[in-house]
C-alpha cells in the first residue's frame, strides 16, 4: 500500500517568495503531522491536524506558517515571505488516529528539502 | 512544560552492544516511541513501550520505566548499518495525544 507521499521532494526559492507544500498521508489516517528538521538537528513540532477537531497550531514559529487540511485527506504547508532560516527538511507524518497506543504511531514521509537562497 | 532528553552523540563498535537512554517530563504519558533515522531520509519506527518492562525484537530491544521517566534502546550485534539517528518520542496524552519527540542521539558504528 502507498505511504505517505510529499511534494516538492526539494524546493529552490528566493528569499521573500511564498512556498507550499504537499502532504498526502496514508488512506485511512486521521492524525497528520508537520515537522521542520534543520540540518543535524531533531524534530520541531509544527502543527497537527485529528479529525475535525481545531488543528493544534502550537509549534507554527511565525504567522508567516500556516496549513490546511482538507478533511481527512491532504495538507498543505504555505510559508510565506520566506527567509533563509526557513531552510531545512519538512517533513509530515500520520497515524490511524489521535489516540493512546500503537495506534499513534507516526508514519513519516520522505520529506521536502526547501532552500531559501 | 514538555521535556525530552537524550545524548546527543554516541559510539560503539561493530558487534558490540549499545545503550541509548531517553529520560522524560511530560505531563502525562501514553507510551513512548522509538524511530531510527538515517542521514537525508526520514524516521521510521523501531519501537512502542506503554507498561514498565522490556520489549524484545530481534537485535533491538526497549525498556521502560513509568515512575523513572526513563526509557533505553538497546541495541545488539551492531552492524554498520545501525549508525543512524535514534530518536524518543512520548505521547504525552491531553486532547490531542501529540508526540514530542528528542532531539535524537546519533550513533557511529566503527569497524
Amino acid at each position: 500500500g502507498a505511504g505517505v507521499s510529499q511534494s516538492p521532494s526539494n524546493k529552490v526559492t528566493e528569499k521573500g517568495k511564498d512556498v507550499e507544500l504537499r502532504c498526502d498521508p496514508i488512506s485511512g489516517h486521521t492524525a497528520l503531522y508537520w515537522y521542520r528538521q534543520r540540518l543535524g538537528q531533531g524534530l520541531e513540532f509544527l502543527i497537527y491536524f485529528q479529525g475535525n477537531s481545531a488543528p493544534d497550531k502550537s509549534g507554527l514559529p511565525s504567522d508567516r506558517f500556516s496549513a490546511e487540511r482538507t478533511g481527512e485527506s491532504v495538507s498543505t504547508l504555505t510559508i510565506q515571505r520566506t527567509q533563509q532560516e526557513d531552510s531545512a527538511v519538512y517533513l509530515c507524518a500520520s497515524s490511524i488516529r489521535g489516540t493512546s497506543g500503537r495506534y499513534n504511531e507516526q508514519f513519516f514521509g520522505p520529506g521536502t528539502r526547501l532552500t531559501v537562497l | 512544560g514538555q521535556n525530552i532528553d537524550q545524548p546527543t552523540e554516541m559510539t560503539a563498535t561493530e558487534g558490540a552492544i549499545v545503550q541509548i537512554n531517553c529520560t522524560y517530563q511530560t505531563s502525562g504519558f501514553n507510551g513512548l516511541f522509538w524511530y531510527q533515522q538515517h542521514a537525508g531520509e526520514a524516521p521510521t519506527f523501531l519501537s512502542y513501550n506503554v507498561l514498565d518492562g522490556l520489549e524484545e525484537k530481534g537485535r533491538f530491544s526497549s525498556f521502560l520505566s513509568r515512575s523513572k521517566g526513563y526509557s533505553y534502546l538497546l541495541l545488539k550485534e551492531l552492524q554498520m548499518k545501525d549508525s543512524a539517528s535514534y530518536l524518543c518520542a512520548v505521547n504525552y496524552g491531553g486532547a490531542t495525544n501529540k508526540l514530542i519527540f528528542g532531539t535524537g542521539t546519533l550513533l557511529a558504528v566503527q569497524p
